[in-house]
């Protein structure tokens, strides 16, 4: 069975710009966090959703947004980036909203000049 | 914040057991203790979780003391394929981890 996918795997953009990154979770798996993990320091959480409603949010600005689809894909949108957005951007899918045993996906490497 | 306490690194021998521990002394009652492990350049990788009983599974051992204040992660034969940052994460929640520095483990040849 496929794990969870992340599309792209490297991105690289400039101040100001805006990026979306993508996920699709396991299959029947219907919640989907995403984390962003800089150089050097453990996953921060950022969202989790499940049947297309936000069910946590983290410490991050408006700037970071997301969103789910009717098939459990999600999409994360950061908009205006800063340098401090380059990161690791890791997606993980589970069951259900209550289960901590989560799936992570590759990750996409942002890069921002 | 994270409310786990894990030491920034560990050497293993190859074959041997690798004994990670955890300090959780705030944990609350309904607080699961889970463990992930993530190798370079990948995502986090879920390993095992435990809420008061020992648990084994096919990666690892968890043991959880009495007081469950604190518990250890055993690998019990380390491969090179082990090397990697591993989280200690008290969750009762289920929708954010919270990731703290980790254990870097070394397991050398």
């Amino acid at each position: 069975d496929a794990g969870v996918t992340q599309s792209p795997t490297h991105l690289i953009k400039t101040r100001g710009q805006h990026v979306t990154l993508r996920c699709s979770p396991i299959s029947g798996h219907k919640s989907v966090s995403w984390y962003q993990q800089v150089l050097g320091q453990g996953p921060q959480f950022i969202f989790q959703y499940y049947e297309k409603e936000e069910r946590g949010r983290g410490n991050f600005p408006d700037r970071f947004s997301a969103r789910q689809f009717p098939n459990y894909s999600s999409e994360l949108n950061v908009n205006a980036l800063l340098l401090g957005d380059s990161a690791l951007y890791l997606c993980a899918s589970s069951l259900s909203s209550g289960r901590a045993t989560q799936y992570f996906g590759p990750g996409t490497r942002l890069l921002v000049l | 914040d994270a409310k786990t306490t894990q030491p920034p690194s560990m050497d293993c021998a190859e074959g041997r057991a690798a004994n990670l521990p955890c300090n959780h002394s705030t944990i609350s009652g309904n607080e699961y203790v889970y463990w992930y492990r993530q190798i370079h350049s990948q995502g986090p990788q879920y390993i095992i979780h435990g809420l008061k009983n020992n648990e084994t599974n096919e990666m690892a051992s968890l043991i959880i003391t009495e007081d469950r204040k604190s518990s250890t992660l055993i690998l019990p034969h380390a491969t090179l394929r082990d090397t990697a940052v591993y989280y200690c994460i008290n969750n009762n929640a289920g929708n954010m981890l919270t990731f703290g520095g980790g254990t870097r483990l070394m397991v050398k040849p």
